[in-house]
């Protein structure tokens, strides 16, 4: 099955320590993004990348960084400069960043708690 | 800056009743169009999309959405709604530029027995 898979589930760390959030999909897509859920925010853009080696800030940077290695992977590092780094942490894909080709597919998420 | 409005937080609704979830989109040219659904602590899941063409696209799970260019709008309809369709709604568009969705922030529905 064709798919997107994130993990841990459920993370918890102590404050002040980086944390790295795994994504893996084998659907051959070549655009990846990681997304940031509160309650009643929606989901706020984090990091995205349309191709391996390359990857762009999106509204909520700060204090997160990738890499985008392979195609099929796309790590997300939350550093203990994020100073509110609880949340439900969703990866998603798509074929391409533009147009019709933007329709993406998510993965479970990961919900962290920082202790 | 884009932007995509979902005007109503909470809807609640009784179960086998209608429902429609309002979605207001800002990209002035052709917009693409998304409807999400997430359950609790899932992801999402793609309910419909509108690209082109024909502007009342069907959805899975019964769902349907109608395109107006007039009122920049791509509401979220279902004749009878059932308990399994309590979760949160998204609506999202992709503009001109090449940076991805942009999200409304979520409508929540709660069915009522």
């Amino acid at each position: 099955d064709g798919g997107i898979t994130q993990s841990p589930k459920y993370l918890f760390r102590k404050e002040g320590q980086n944390v790295t959030l795994s994504c893996e999909q084998n659907l051959n897509h070549d655009a990846m993004y990681w997304y940031r859920q509160d309650p009643g925010q929606g989901l706020r853009l984090i990091y995205y990348s349309q191709i391996v080696n390359d990857f762009q800030k999106g509204d909520i940077a700060e204090g997160y960084s990738v890499s985008r290695e392979k195609k099929e992977s796309f790590p997300l590092t939350v550093t203990s400069a994020q100073k509110n780094p609880t949340a439900f942490y969703l990866c998603a894909s798509s074929r391409r960043l533009a147009g019709a080709y933007n329709e993406q597919f998510f993965g479970p998420g990961t919900r962290l708690t920082v202790l | 800056a884009q932007s995509v409005t979902q005007p109503d937080i909470h809807i609640t609704v009784s179960e086998g009743a209608s429902l429609e979830l309002r979605c207001n989109y800002s990209y002035g040219a052709t917009p693409y169009l998304f409807w999400y659904v997430q359950s609790p602590g899932q992801g999402l899941q793609l309910l419909l999309k509108y690209f082109s063409g024909d502007t009342l696209v069907q959805g899975i799970k019964g769902f349907e959405a109608e395109f107006k260019r007039s009122q920049s709008s791509f509401n979220l309809r279902k004749p009878s709604v059932h308990w399994s369709d309590a979760a949160e709604y998204f609506c999202a568009e992709v503009g001109g530029g090449a940076d991805g969705l942009t999200f409304g922030k979520g409508t929540h529905l709660i069915i009522q027995p």
